[in-house]
């Protein structure tokens, strides 16, 4: 079975504060891919980024940063310098290549709200 | 074109109608999707077509009826629905795998009354 958790249901910041966002995943699969969306109040689904599981480089674009942990089964992401356009939902997901192939596993989501 | 167009964005429909909820993108993608949202909850899968053919349906009740014109066009027909089935439907699409990520639709907002 496969399983992205989640753990911070609200998140709370002031602007330009740093903050990161936990995603801790489950899979049986050795070749998985993990992503972040991004859902504004205006409810589209916008994605951020893909990492498959044999590169755990972190990445960073602009403000965002992505730190893969193997060891942990984590996939973390950091927004530093907060602004109010970033409060959003977002949410963590996974894909298999065998197990459940062709859907991907979302997590709960994490609501953070950026205020001024 | 990197987007998926869904129409309409809003929709109110009685129990006993038949509505459709259509989405269309041109970026290639095989593979296509609906999915089901409530209010702060993830989305959740309903159905995947892959290369125009039905490969997975989440046992979703058949008052929901997919369907896949071409490799361009979905179609979610509604009908006699409950109210319960408010919600927001997504609509995305991705490379043939889906290990490319989704590209979604802004959705349609759905109040069945």
């Amino acid at each position: 079975a496969q399983k992205v958790t989640q753990a911070q249901t609200e998140i709370s910041v002031v602007e330009k504060e740093d903050v990161t966002l936990d995603c801790v995943y489950e899979t049986r699969d050795t070749t998985y891919y993990l992503f972040w969306y991004k859902q504004p109040p205006s409810g589209e689904l916008v994605f951020l980024i893909r990492r498959n599981s044999f590169d755990e480089q972190n990445e960073i674009s602009g403000r965002y940063s992505w730190n893969f942990q193997k060891s942990t089964s984590s996939f973390n992401f950091t927004i530093t310098a907060s602004q109010v356009v970033d409060s959003a939902v977002y949410f963590c997901a996974l894909s298999g290549v065998n197990t459940n192939a062709g859907k991907s596993t979302f997590g709960d989501g994490t609501t953070l709200t950026v205020k001024p | 074109d990197t987007e998926v167009t869904q129409t309409p964005k809003h929709l109110v429909m009685g129990m006993t109608n038949k509505k459709s909820l259509k989405c269309e993108q041109h970026m290639g993608h095989r593979a296509m999707y609906w999915y089901k949202q409530k209010a702060k909850k993830p989305p959740e899968l309903m159905f995947v077509y892959s290369y125009e053919k039905l490969s997975i349906n989440e046992s979703v009740p058949s008052r929901f009826s997919p369907e896949c014109p071409n490799s361009s066009l979905l179609n979610l027909h509604l009908h006699a629905l409950q109210p319960e089935d408010s919600a927001l439907y997504l609509c995305a699409s991705s490379q043939a795998s889906g290990a490319y990520g989704y590209t979604f639709g802004s959705g349609t907002r759905l109040t069945v009354v």
